[in-house]
Order: C-alpha cells, then sequence, then structure tokens
C-alpha cells in the first residue's frame, strides 16, 4: 500500500533554533495531512495541503507540498518549549478511506 | 475536542483472553478507525468504518476484528489477546474520509501481560 516516509525520527533542538521534519512518498498523493501529538496526548490535526506547490503557514508553522505531491515539508521557525511533540504527515490509504501515517518526528526542545 | 470517547482508557489482561475496547462518538461522523501506536512505528492502521456494519482490514489486522452496529459505536476486539498487542490504541473520527480531518479520541493503553 501507499507508504509515507518521514525523516528524522528525532530531532533535539534549543529554543529559538528552526527545525524541518520532511515526508516523502513513493506515489503520488492527492492530499497530505499533518498531526501534533503532545507527550502522553493525541494526535491533533494542523493542517491539509492538496495543491502542487502549496505552502501555508500558521505563525511560526511553515507546510510545503512538493511540485510532484510526493514530499512535504514542515518547518518550525525559532522554535520554543511549546513545539515540544512528534510531528506525523499522513496520506491516503490505497482504498481512499483512511489515512496512512508515516512514523513521525519527535522534536525535543531545550531551554 | 469532538465528541468522542474512548473506553477504557487502561487496560491490563492476561494472554490468551478476549478483549473489547469501545470508541463512542456524538458527532455523527461516518468514517470512524482504529489505529495502535507503538515506538518507533508510528501510527498504524488496524481496521476502519466507511459506515454501519461496512467495515475493512488495515496494515495489522491480524489478530483483532471490529464490529459496528450504529454509527455511534465502532468496537475493537482482540479474541486472544498476546504480548504483542501491548500497544496503545487510537480511534478516530471523520467526516469525509481522508478529505477532511481526523479526529482522536484520548487512547487506550493496553498492557497483555
Amino acid at each position: 500500500g501507499q507508504q509515507v516516509m518521514q525523516i528524522p525520527q528525532y530531532q533535539h533542538v534549543q529554543e529559538g533554533e528552526d527545525f524541518t521534519t520532511y515526508c516523502n512518498s513513493s506515489t503520488t498523493l492527492s492530499n497530505i495531512q499533518w498531526y501534533k501529538q503532545r507527550p502522553g496526548g493525541h494526535p491533533v490535526f494542523l493542517i491539509q495541503l492538496v495543491k502542487s506547490g502549496e505552502v501555508k503557514k500558521q505563525k511560526r508553522l511553515t507546510f510545503q507540498f512538493g511540485e510532484a505531491k510526493k514530499n512535504s515539508s514542515l518547518h518550525i521557525t525559532a522554535t520554543q518549549t511549546t513545539d515540544v511533540g512528534t510531528y506525523f504527515c499522513a496520506g491516503p490509504s490505497d482504498s481512499g478511506y483512511a489515512l496512512n501515517f508515516g512514523k513521525g518526528t519527535s522534536l525535543l526542545v531545550t531551554p | 475536542d469532538a465528541g468522542i470517547t474512548q473506553s477504557p482508557r487502561h487496560k491490563v489482561t492476561e494472554t490468551g483472553t478476549p478483549v473489547t475496547l469501545r470508541c463512542h462518538q456524538t458527532e455523527n461522523h461516518r468514517y470512524m478507525y482504529w489505529y495502535r501506536q507503538d515506538p518507533g512505528h508510528g501510527l498504524r492502521l488496524i481496521h476502519y468504518s466507511y459506515g454501519v456494519k461496512d467495515t475493512d482490514k488495515g496494515e495489522v489486522s491480524d489478530g483483532y476484528s471490529v464490529s459496528r452496529s450504529k454509527t455511534e459505536d465502532f468496537l475493537l476486539t482482540l479474541e486472544s489477546a498476546t504480548s504483542s498487542q501491548t500497544s496503545v490504541y487510537f480511534c478516530a473520527i471523520s467526516g469525509q474520509g481522508l478529505n477532511t480531518e481526523a479526529f482522536f479520541g484520548q487512547g487506550t493503553r493496553l498492557t497483555v501481560v
């Protein structure tokens, strides 16, 4: 089935540094979604990208969808301790009814 | 948070016993999902439902069954629990399937001893 690969698996940054996580698929995706999971919590939807080359911003977070719709990235500018958590990308399953999640990138921010 | 409740929130069970996890939603969403989360594996789809009595398998469905007799409830059953099924289980709902966001429940931590 369609799989999304996510790197890096872990990232440890000092507060104020930037952070980027990447998501790649071997097949073209109709859309891609991003979720954040705080430690001990549940995944929470951040954004959905649909168009080729799309860029969306949410305050310090910038999301991009590649031109070929096979890759995506999430960039956080000037990280804060509140950014700590695991960030997941998710693409449509083969059936089209469910989401296949990447393994996630765990972000640790040190004050 | 969306109206989605998982029960129980924690459970310890013995190998070989049956276990049923419940997901209840008050959003009247069509799609419901069961995922398991394990370190290093992210979220993996077990089963999903696209309507009452309409279910299908995900990538890690072996050892699990599901039922959805009404819109609001989606049950996940481990027929004979094994230690490899120790995990955190998340239920999720979606109104439009993959075209809109999924809302997750709080999770159930299951330990099989």
